[in-house]
């Protein structure tokens, strides 16, 4: 089956620094990969997405590319800001699958 | 204009009970679907559907019932509400079943069984 493995949270970081999520994945064929954003008391946006190897998707200065070779979707931006601060979700979909998403990852930007 | 939206926010109801979550998209889109999300933040799909029609039914117990009276709307009932059921209930739709399309999610309905 799909699965999703993200790494704990949460994470703290001072304003400026560098941002790296991992996620990695197991999954039947050929899925697609996304990062969802989950701000306090909202419902989840997409953040960015990939749908074949090598592919990189990016918004709002972050950034992921779809390896396959090490079945990873890591996600990165260059300076963080106290805006960031949120839960952020790995997720994938393979054919007329619903998304299956890693537990999620809570960042923390201080000031 | 909200593009998918659930009412209520918050339910807050005694254990027994039944209880009914409804949403609305204005996308046009296809596809609607139920999460649950639980206290550790970790999201699970219950249902899908696709034109009124069931496509997904996770391992969701009998007491949880989708109702799709038309595409637009895809409405979650919970007979017997139990302590465990307490979560954040995500409504999502897509274009299409397709599984690189985007999901748009609505602002969740926190549930909480006394």
């Amino acid at each position: 089956g799909n699965s999703v493995t993200q790494m704990e949270g949460p994470v703290t970081l001072s304003e400026e620094a560098f941002l790296t999520i991992n996620c990695t994945y197991t999954a039947t064929g050929y899925p697609s990969l996304f990062w969802y954003v989950q701000y306090p008391g909202e419902g989840l946006q997409l953040l960015l997405k990939a749908t074949k190897a090598d592919d990189k998707g990016s918004n709002k200065g972050f950034e992921a590319t779809y390896r396959k070779e090490t079945t990873s979707f890591h996600l990165e931006k260059g300076s963080v800001q106290v805006s960031d601060s949120a839960v952020y979700f790995c997720a994938l979909s393979t054919g007329r699958r619903a998304l299956t998403f890693g537990s999620g990852t809570r960042l923390q930007v201080q000031p | 204009d909200t593009a998918v939206s659930q009412t209520p926010k918050y339910l807050v109801t005694q254990m027994g009970n039944d209880k009914s979550i409804k949403c609305e998209q204005n996308l046009g889109h296809d596809t609607m679907y139920w999460y649950k999300q639980d206290s550790k933040k970790f999201l699970k799909i219950m249902f899908s559907y696709n034109n009124k029609e069931l496509i997904i039914n996770e391992t969701v117990p009998n007491r949880f019932s989708p109702k799709s009276p038309d595409k637009a709307h895809l409405n979650l009932h919970i007979n017997s509400l139990e302590l465990g059921d307490s979560a954040v209930y995500f409504c999502a739709s897509s274009q299409d079943r397709r599984g690189n399309t985007e999901a748009f999610f609505g602002q969740g309905t926190r549930l909480t069984v006394v």
